[in-house]
Formats: C-alpha cells, structure tokens, sequence
C-alpha cells in the first residue's frame, strides 16, 4: 500500500538556519505530493504541491521537488524564522490507487529559536 | 471566503456515550473527508464522501464508528458506545471534486473519552 516516510524529530534551528526536512514515499500509482503545516493551535493548512516529477512547489519561502527517480519529495527553507515553529506533514494522494484519500508521513516538529 | 467549520471543538464525554461531531465544508465543495489525528497512529484516513455517498468506509476504525452527509454539505461523524482509544483530534476537509487533489482542512474536534 501507499506510505509516506518522513524524518522524525523534533527539529530545532535557530532563526536564519537553513532547514531540510526529508521525506520519501511508496505508492502504487503515479502519486501528487504535498506539504502540509499545522500551526501551534490551528488546523492543518497546505503549504505547496507538486503533481508530477520534476515539478517544484514553492510558499512563503519553501520549496519542494518531486524526484521520481529517488521517490523523495523533501522540503526546504533557505532561512527560517521564529513564525515558521510548527509541526510539517508530508502527504501523498495516488491518483492510480485511492485518490481520494491523502496519505501522511506521521509528521516534524520544527521549533525555531531566537 | 469561510473554510471548513468543526463543531463542536472540543468534546469530553464518558466510557460508553455516543458522540456526534459535526462538519460544515467549504460552499460548492462536492467532496468530504474525515481524518483522525492521534499520538500513537499519527493522522488516518476514516471515510469520504462523493456527494451524499460514501464509495469507501474502509478506513473506520469499527461498527460503532458512522457517516453521513446530507444534502451534499454537512455531516455528521457519530461514534458509539465510545471507547478510551477513540480520544483524538477528528478532521473534517474538503475538496472541489474528488479528482482535485487539494484538500482544505477544519480546526478540528478534540475528542476526551474519560
């Protein structure tokens, strides 16, 4: 079946530190991948997608590639900061397999210091 | 425009009553989700809805966990007979249509099983 593998933490950076939070996956089909943030106290927001190899999804600093050939889709942030303290999802939906439903890594507490 | 909305969000109950969460997806979204987000089992897919039907029930954990949506919008998760190990954090999302891939998220219903 479908999983989603992602480095555990928790992850602490000080502010402006470069961030890189792994995540592979396994999927029957042809996936579309995705990162999700939750908030301390909110819900989960998505963050950036990316539906086919070699796409990159970029927000608010954050950037991910789909690489196939490696079954990665790892998430990056150049520099973080205080607001970026949170716990990250990485996701998949297959669309070969049960596309309706997304498929989480169990997810990084990334905590920036000042 | 509004999100999805959760209700109630938080919820504490006794052993053994029967419990009904609530989720309002966002207008015109034709697909519904629900997800259950605990410390041991990480975030799991329960069931989804195309309209008012529900083409996989797979994920629920058992018989004593329902759905049912109606008029296309709302609906209603109840849980039977309530066990101490259905204490999680239940999520509502939903989708344009179930090919979209994007999924937006409610605040969530923290459920306390005492």
């Amino acid at each position: 079946g479908d999983s989603v593998t992602q480095m555990e933490g928790p992850v602490t950076l000080s502010e402006e530190a470069f961030l890189t939070i792994n995540c592979t996956y396994t999927a029957t089909g042809y996936p579309s991948l995705f990162w999700y943030v939750q908030y301390p106290g909110e819900g989960l927001q998505l963050l950036l997608k990316a539906t086919k190899a070699d796409d990159k999804g970029s927000n608010k600093g954050f950037e991910a590639t789909y690489r196939k050939e490696t079954t990665s889709f790892h998430l990056e942030k150049g520099s973080v900061q205080v607001s970026d303290s949170a716990v990250y999802f990485c996701a998949l939906s297959d669309r070969g397999g049960s596309n309706y439903k997304l498929t989480f890594g169990k997810g990084t507490l990334l905590t920036v210091n000042p | 425009g509004a999100g999805v909305s959760q209700s109630p969000s938080n919820k504490v109950t006794e052993k053994g009553k029967d419990v009904e969460l609530r989720c309002d997806p966002i207008s015109g979204h034709t697909a519904l989700y629900w997800y259950r987000q605990s410390l041991g089992q990480g975030l799991e897919f329960l069931i989804y809805f195309q309209g008012n039907s529900a083409p996989d029930k797979s994920g629920l954990p058992s018989d004593r966990f329902s759905a049912e949506r109606t008029g296309g919008s709302v609906s209603t998760l109840t849980i039977q007979r309530t066990q101490q190990e259905d204490s999680a954090v239940y999520l509502c999302a939903s989708s344009q249509d179930w090919i979209m891939d994007e999924q937006y998220f409610g605040p969530g219903t923290r459920l306390t099983v005492t």
